[in-house]
Order: C-alpha cells, then structure tokens, then sequence
C-alpha cells in the first residue's frame, strides 16, 4: 500500500521570504515522488519529480524538493516566495512495484499563501 | 488544441438526469485516469485505461461508467447521481515509460453539481 501525508492545510509566508511545504509518504518498496500545483479553476500541473540520484531535486518556477528516504520526505521548497506561487500544492508517491496500471497517491493538498 | 480538453467544464444536473463527461488527450499518451477531487480531500482516483487493462477503484459507486473508445478519448457516464456527487471530475493522461517516471497530464475538469 502506499500513502501520502501533507500535514498543513494551510501555508503563509511573505513574499521575498523562503516557502517549505511539506509531504511525508510511505511505500512498501522505493518511491516515485511528484508535485503538482492546481491554479483556481484549472486542473494539477506538473512542477517536478523524484525517479533516483541526487535526492535534490530542481522544478518548474524555480521550485526544488528534497527527498529524504530516513524521514520519508519529500518537502517542496523555494528560497524566495512570489504571490503568483498562491497556490493548491499537491505531493503525490508510487510505488515502483505498484503494478501496471502505474497508480498515484495524492495528498490532501496544501493551500499556499504568498502575502504582499 | 493541445494537451488535455475536457467538456463540459460545467454542469448542473438532476438525480435522475443521465449525462456524459468528455475526456480528450492530444499527447499520444497510452493512459487515461479519471479523478474525483472533492474540497480538502485528497485526489481520489477513479478508473485507469492504459495499455494492457482498466483498473477500477471498488469503492468508486456503479452509477459512473467509464468508456474509452480509443487511446485519445475518455469518457464518464453518469446516471441518477446523488449530490454528494458534486466535485470537480478531472481526467489526465500519461506516457509509460520503461524507468516508470512518467507523470500524469491533468485537463482543467469539469465542476459537476447534483441537485
């Protein structure tokens, strides 16, 4: 079985200042990671992914995640929040043994909030 | 047009109405999901169609149908539904590849109200 957990809700910080928002998994073997971030009234888009080697990670937007296999982590970061980063962010794991229909778990998302 | 469409984005219907959502996917992807997202839960996936299979989620109720004629187009059949039905339905579709990193590719959904 795989899950995800985003603990927050709900995420504020100020604009300029860095963001973390963060995901927490567990699988049976070794994970496949994503983000994806959903805009008001548009569906989830891809920011980036964990497949193997370097346990950083660089996306879309300037956006950068973490794996950590000890912590089973994968926190989304950014040194410097814009208010167009206000956002839904969604982590989402599969299992590399998950079968061939190749299923993703999704979080519950967190709202981010960029304040001027 | 390019990438995922999906139609209607909107829709408004009865419980003992019967409608059709719309997937369609311009990427040459080999899999198809839909997806039920509901307000601060999470993304709970409904039906894969992909190369080989459909794979079903057993607690997604008979009342929705799946159809996927073709590799490019998917679509949601739904009849007399019960409003806590309402949610934004969203497909997406992806490329297997053989290091299985592929991700998905969502459409915008459609926002379905049961009244």
């Amino acid at each position: 079985a795989q899950s995800v957990a985003q603990p927050e809700d709900q995420v504020n910080v100020a604009e300029g200042n860095p963001l973390t928002v963060k995901c927490t998994y567990s699988v049976s073997g070794n994970p496949y990671l994503f983000w994806y971030v959903q805009y008001p009234n548009r569906g989830l888009q891809f920011l980036l992914k964990y497949i193997t080697g370097d346990n950083l990670v660089k996306g879309s937007y300037g956006f950068e995640a973490e794996f950590n296999k000890s912590q089973t982590s994968f926190h989304l970061k950014k040194p410097s929040a814009l208010v167009s980063d206000s956002a839904l962010y969604f982590c989402a794991v599969r299992d590399r043994s998950s079968g061939s229909a190749r299923q993703l778990t999704f979080g519950s998302g967190t709202q981010l909030t960029v304040l001027p | 047009e390019t990438g995922v469409t999906q139609t209607p984005r909107h829709l408004v219907m009865g419980m003992t109405n019967k409608k059709s959502l719309k997937c369609e996917q311009h990427l040459g992807h080999n899999a198809m999901y839909w997806y039920k997202q509901s307000a601060k839960k999470p993304l709970e996936l409904m039906f894969v169609y992909s190369l080989e299979e459909r794979v079903e989620n057993n607690s997604v109720p008979s009342r929705f149908s799946p159809e996927c004629p073709n590799s490019s187009h998917l679509f949601l059949h739904l009849h007399t539904l019960q409003p806590e039905d309402s949610a934004l339905y969203l497909c997406a579709s992806s490329q297997f590849v053989a290091s299985g990193g592929e991700w998905q590719f969502f459409g915008p959904g459609t926002r379905l109200t049961v009244l």
